[in-house]
């Protein structure tokens, strides 16, 4: 079956304590990207990866560290994570990255920073 | 900063009703995709519009790309208990730096009532 896969589903940590979010695609897709989503404002990128190696910032970067080493794997890093990164988190993949391509994604991350 | 403006915000209807939900901006979008999130999942792509005044059509829902390519709007007819969840309106542009990249509006939470 053709999905994108996250894990953790549900993630309770304490300030400071570094994590990963993992992150893989079957589909054989070239674009991929982590969103996050609070209330009120939608959704928001935070990183994206044209390809493997190849990343770049979205909207709201800071905290955040991400890397593409293979295709199917998009992992996302918190090294220091704070309160204020407490969220809902998506992982999404298209197969280019062009205008009106469908994203598919993951059924996300729920992270509580104490 | 391209933003996208939804309304309502939250709806609250009883099944067999009609509604319409809203996605202004001020900015021109190449492209307009809604997107569905049930609780506990991620966004599934419902439709994407590219030419201006194009209306499609997905059983009960209509989707229709303003003129201008400025805003949009979803209708559904005759609700039922199945449209609950949250609808996302995203659009993206072809040209500049921001090529590809998906804007989200806030969402639209809509509750139909048996």
């Amino acid at each position: 079956e053709a999905q994108v896969t996250q894990n953790p589903r549900y993630l309770i940590t304490v300030t400071g304590k570094k994590l990963t979010v993992t992150c893989s695609q079957n589909m054989n897709h070239e674009y991929m990207s982590w969103y996050r989503q609070d209330p009120g404002l939608g959704l928001r990128q935070i990183y994206y990866s044209m390809n493997v190696e190849v990343t770049d910032k979205g909207d709201v970067p800071e905290g955040y560290k991400v890397s593409r080493k293979e295709k199917r794997n998009f992992p996302l890093i918190l090294e220091s994570p704070s309160p204020n990164q407490t969220s809902l988190y998506f992982c999404a993949s298209s197969l280019f990255h062009r205008v009106g391509n469908e994203q598919f994604f993951g059924p996300g991350t729920r992270l509580t920073v104490l | 900063t391209q933003l996208l403006e939804q309304s309502p915000q939250f709806l609250s209807i009883q099944e067999g009703e009609n509604l319409t939900v809203y996605c202004n901006s001020s900015s021109v979008f190449s492209s307009l995709q809604w997107y569905r999130q049930e609780p506990g999942e991620g966004p599934v792509l419902l439709v994407t519009v590219v030419t201006g005044g194009e209306v499609k059509k997905l059983k009960r829902l209509t989707f229709q790309f303003g003129d201008a390519r400025k805003d949009s709007s979803l209708h559904i007819t005759a609700a039922q208990p199945g449209d609950t969840g949250l609808y996302l309106c995203a659009g993206s542009n072809a040209g500049g730096t921001s090529y590809g990249k998906l804007t989200f509006g806030q969402g639209t939470i809509l509750t139909v009532h048996p």
